[in-house]
């Protein structure tokens, strides 16, 4: 049990274009999920914390308008890279808390996007 | 968050037991440490937590000093498999309604040898 899952995998667009990356928690419900971006040779960098039908909470540094979060269920959240630039290509991961005390964050396996 | 000190890699012998050392020395009362690893363009996978006890899974060992300074990863009988960078947090045990934000450091990149 436990499985987050991301979509897409992998996506590819034109400088300009928005992007929307989507986050499920497949057989549990999350209270809390969190989005992290990943440059190459670069460790996690926590971006913000989602929680179910409230605004997210954004790290030090992150434009809330350039990644527009919504967590509009206890199973989804996507987050969405508006105007997206070469600069913005990166590994996007999401993680979820299903709420259970002591219980760890459970990872997606990441979404690889390229902008050109 | 309390912050972590990692060597940027190591190597070990397939088959070896790969011992991965962490210093965390500003570690809360209330927070506990906790051992993930990245396998190459993969999400983050849970391998361990405790809080002071030595603590063992499927998985690996963890060894916390009594100080709660430091501790170390073991994992037992290391296979290819096990190549992946491999991070050290200290955090507050999630609660109810809310989990504690994961802040990671650089890690250590274990790489293992035929």
């Amino acid at each position: 049990g436990a499985v987050v899952s991301q979509h897409p995998s992998w996506v590819i667009c034109k400088s300009g274009t928005s992007v929307k990356i989507e986050c499920r928690s497949l057989d549990f419900q999350a209270t809390t999920m969190f989005w992290y971006r990943q440059f190459p040779k670069q460790s996690l960098m926590l971006m913000a914390t989602s929680n179910e039908g409230s605004k997210a909470t954004y790290e030090q540094g992150v434009e809330k308008d350039k990644f527009l979060i919504n967590h509009a269920s206890l199973t989804l959240s996507t987050l969405t890279v508006t105007s997206a630039h070469p600069e913005d290509s990166s590994f996007y991961i999401c993680s979820a808390f299903r709420g259970v005390v002591g219980e760890t964050q459970y990872f997606g396996p990441g979404t690889r996007l390229l902008v050109l | 968050d309390a912050k972590t000190t990692q060597p940027p890699s190591m190597d070990c012998a397939e088959g070896r037991a790969a011992n991965l050392p962490c210093n965390h020395s500003t570690i809360s009362g209330n927070e506990y440490v906790y051992w993930y690893r990245q396998i190459h363009s993969q999400g983050p996978q849970y391998i361990i937590h405790g809080l002071k006890n030595n603590e063992t899974n499927e998985m690996a060992s963890l060894i916390i000093t009594e100080d709660r300074k430091s501790s170390t990863l073991i994992l037992p009988h290391a296979t290819l498999r096990d190549t992946a960078v491999y991070y050290c947090i200290v955090s507050r045990l999630p609660g109810y309604s809310s989990a504690s934000k994961i802040i990671f450091g650089s890690g250590t990149r274990l790489s293992i040898r035929p």
